[in-house]
C-alpha cells in the first residue's frame, strides 16, 4: 500500500514549456486535489476531482488542467510553464470514511 | 471565503510543552485538523477534531476546541527535537470534502 505518489520530486522547466505531473493513489479515494505550497501562503488548491470523469477548478486554476480518467491517477498539466509557477505542488486524496487528506511527497517545481 | 489564521513561528525548549494556536472563520466547519510537514516531505495528518467536541487527547497530544471563539490548539506535551517541523491548521466545511482550508502554518522550533 504505497499511499499516493507523485512523480517527478524535483524538475526544472524554461519559460514556455509544457510538463505534466504525475500523481497515483492505491486507496481507491474518490477525492483527489492538487494543492500548491508558496511561502507565506499556505496551500491553495488548484483543481479537485470527486471521481473519474469529474474534474473542477479550486483557487488558483489559471494555467492549469486537470484530467481524472481513472480512480486511480489525477496528473497536473501545466500548459506554458511561468516562473510564477515555481512552487512546491502536493497531491493528496481523500476516502470515504477517512477524516482526513492523505497527502504524497511534493514536486518541487523551478521555472525559468 | 474561509479563512484560517496562524502565527508563523514557535521556539520552545526540548522538554517543555509546545502550544500553537490556530484561528478560523468558518461556522459551519465540521472536522478541524492538524497536519505536521517535516522537511522535503508532504503533510502528515497528525489529530483532528470533530466539531462538537471540545477537547481530544492522544498520547502527547491535546487538541481544544473553542466553537464559540472559533479558536483552535494543538498542545505538545513533553516536547522533542523530532517534534521541528511545520504544523498546519485546517479546517473542512460542509461543501463537501475538498473543502478544505488550509492555513500558513506555524514552524516549531525544538531548543536542545
Amino acid at each position: 500500500n504505497a499511499g499516493v505518489t507523485q512523480t517527478p520530486k524535483f524538475q526544472v522547466l524554461k519559460t514556455g514549456q509544457s510538463m505534466t505531473l504525475q500523481c497515483a493513489q492505491d486507496m481507491n479515494h474518490e477525492y483527489m486535489s492538487w494543492y500548491r505550497q508558496d511561502p507565506g501562503m499556505g496551500l491553495r488548491l488548484i483543481h479537485y476531482s470527486v471521481g473519474a470523469g469529474i474534474t473542477d477548478q479550486g483557487e488558483v486554476p489559471n494555467g492549469y488542467n486537470v484530467s481524472r480518467s481513472t480512480t486511480e491517477d489525477f496528473p497536473l498539466r501545466l500548459l506554458s510553464a511561468a516562473p510564477s509557477q515555481t512552487s512546491v505542488y502536493f497531491c493528496a486524496s481523500f476516502g470515504q470514511g477517512k477524516a482526513g487528506y492523505t497527502f504524497g511527497s511534493g514536486t518541487r517545481l523551478t521555472v525559468v | 471565503g474561509e479563512d484560517v489564521e496562524q502565527s508563523l513561528f514557535l521556539s520552545v525548549r526540548e522538554g517543555d510543552s509546545s502550544v500553537i494556536n490556530c484561528t478560523y472563520t468558518d461556522s459551519s466547519s465540521t472536522y478541524l485538523y492538524w497536519y505536521k510537514q517535516e522537511p522535503g516531505a508532504g503533510l502528515q495528518l497528525l489529530t483532528y477534531i470533530f466539531s462538537n467536541m471540545d477537547m481530544k487527547q492522544d498520547q502527547r497530544l491535546t487538541v481544544l476546541l473553542n466553537k464559540k471563539d472559533k479558536h483552535l490548539s494543538l498542545r505538545i506535551a513533553d516536547t522533542q527535537t523530532g517534534d521541528s517541523a511545520i504544523y498546519f491548521c485546517a479546517e473542512r466545511g460542509t461543501g463537501g470534502y475538498q473543502k478544505v482550508t488550509f492555513g500558513i502554518g506555524t514552524k516549531l522550533q525544538v531548543i536542545p
